[in-house]
């Protein structure tokens, strides 16, 4: 299956403060999904993007997805307490039913 | 709107006792179904996953086991369980589209 490649393992920030998260593959990718698992909870779908070069906005959030297909990342814009939680991203195999996870970003928001 | 359901929310067994995971969707027909165990602030691993009834993938094999008795259950078991079982474990759906769409989760501890 598809390796990626989650960094940095841990982020702490000052609220206000901007955070991004990086994913890498070795290979191509045929998508690129990304998860928010807040404390004690499970993973919620946030995007999915399957372009190359691909941009998208939630809100604070802008996910982009590299021109080689090989990496995206997850910009949070002046962080915020409930932005708190691990982000994952993950991938998925053209015609495969199996998702590949990174091993997560865990950021805390400091007030 | 599609649901889905875990229980027990929360589970404490001794090592060498029997379990039995239960997860249900409701809203969606023919689900891809699928069971992860993520351990205490680590990643997601994929344990099985099911694209029909009785039809059960095992990604890493160990001494669980799964089944899928109807369309929208998914059931997670182990005839005797180890220490190392303890975990995190997440059901989740995927209809047409990639993304996967998870339960709450059951938090397993075995002692």
């Amino acid at each position: 299956g598809q390796q990626v490649m989650q960094i940095p393992q841990y982020q702490h920030v000052q609220e206000g403060e901007d955070f991004t998260t990086y994913c890498n593959s070795s290979t191509t990718l045929s998508n690129i999904q990304w998860y928010k698992q807040r404390p004690g909870g499970h993973p919620v779908f946030l995007i999915q993007l399957v372009k190359s070069g691909e941009v998208k906005k939630q809100k604070r959030l802008t996910f982009q997805f590299g021109e080689a297909k090989k990496n995206s990342s997850l910009h949070i814009t002046a962080t915020q307490t409930t932005d708190v939680g691990t982000y994952f991203c993950a991938s998925s195999g053209a015609g495969s039913y199996q998702l590949t996870f990174g091993k997560g970003t865990k950021l805390s928001v400091i007030p | 709107s599609q649901t889905i359901h875990q229980w027990p929310a929360t589970l404490v067994q001794p090592v060498g006792s029997p379990l039995s995971l239960e997860c249900t969707v409701e809203g969606t027909s023919n689900p891809n179904l699928y069971w992860y165990r993520q351990a205490a602030g680590r990643g997601l691993q994929l344990l099985f996953y099911s694209v029909g009834i009785g039809q059960i993938s095992s990604e890493v094999p160990q001494n669980l086991s799964a089944s899928r008795p109807q369309d929208r259950q998914f059931i997670l078991s182990s005839k005797k369980l180890l220490l190392s079982d303890s975990g995190f474990y997440l059901c989740a759906w995927r209809r047409g589209g990639n993304e996967q769409f998870f339960g709450p989760g059951t938090r397993l501890t075995v002692l």
